[in-house]
């Protein structure tokens, strides 16, 4: 089993909808992270969340929101959708305690959403 | 202008070529780099991590940070079809805060 896991993997759903996308995680890690990667745009940061009871926003949270239901478990909502929602998703994880201090992120295989 | 530029491509090389990819950054905190790989359909993973300005190789891939210059490369030697993927720089300031991306290249290897 995967150790960052999203779902859905895929969702097709209508302007006005609304829309959560699920992300669990075994690895034991404290840091979780919303990205969306757009053709062009790279991943760009969305949300993010360093423990259950803090929630930051990241660079283009307009239109999401979140919840961290527990240490393993972040979601994101889009409480209205639009077409321009429409792209791939990410969930991230990462160890403040790692040794090697790299910051490194773990990510998910991805939700791809499109909103018509 | 973006923090960080990468060149998206898409690159197309023979198989056991030599390949550079590259980023360029405006922020001159920026101190630790990396580099990350995304195979079709699948999340970005680590390649390469390096720390200020110099050289880390692995393998058949070297990276390389110039600071003055504000510029990064990732070198892949004798390329083969399984590098085949978009590869995205990344850099922070400092550790274990937020990643800024490139916009990642695209990279095919022929058999």
């Amino acid at each position: 089993d995967a150790d960052v896991t999203q779902t859905p993997r895929n969702r097709i759903t209508k302007t006005g909808k609304r829309i959560m996308l699920e992300c669990s995680q075994t690895k034991g890690h404290d840091r979780m992270y919303w990205y969306r990667q757009d053709p062009g745009l790279g991943l760009q940061l969305i949300y993010y969340s360093f423990d259950v009871k803090d929630i930051n926003k990241g660079e283009i949270s307009d239109g999401y929101s979140v919840s961290r239901q527990a240490q393993a478990k972040f979601s994101l909502s889009l409480e209205s959708a639009i077409p321009n929602q429409t792209a791939l998703y990410f969930c991230a994880t990462s160890d403040e305690t790692s040794d090697a201090n790299t910051g490194e992120l773990f990510f998910g295989e991805g939700s791809r959403l499109t909103v018509l | 202008q973006k923090e960080v530029e990468q060149d998206p491509g898409p690159l197309s090389v023979p198989e056991g070529a030599i390949v550079s990819l590259n980023c360029t950054y405006s922020n001159s905190a920026f101190q630790y780099f990396m580099w990350y790989r995304q195979y079709s359909r699948k999340g970005p993973e680590l390649l390469m991590y390096t720390y200020s300005s110099g050289n880390k190789e692995d393998g058949r891939f070297t990276a390389q940070v110039d600071k003055s210059s504000k510029y990064i490369s990732l070198f892949i030697r004798d390329s083969q079809p399984s590098d085949s993927a978009t590869y995205l720089c990344a850099m922070s300031a400092p550790p274990n805060e937020k990643l800024t991306f490139g916009t990642g290249t695209r990279l095919t290897i022929i058999p």
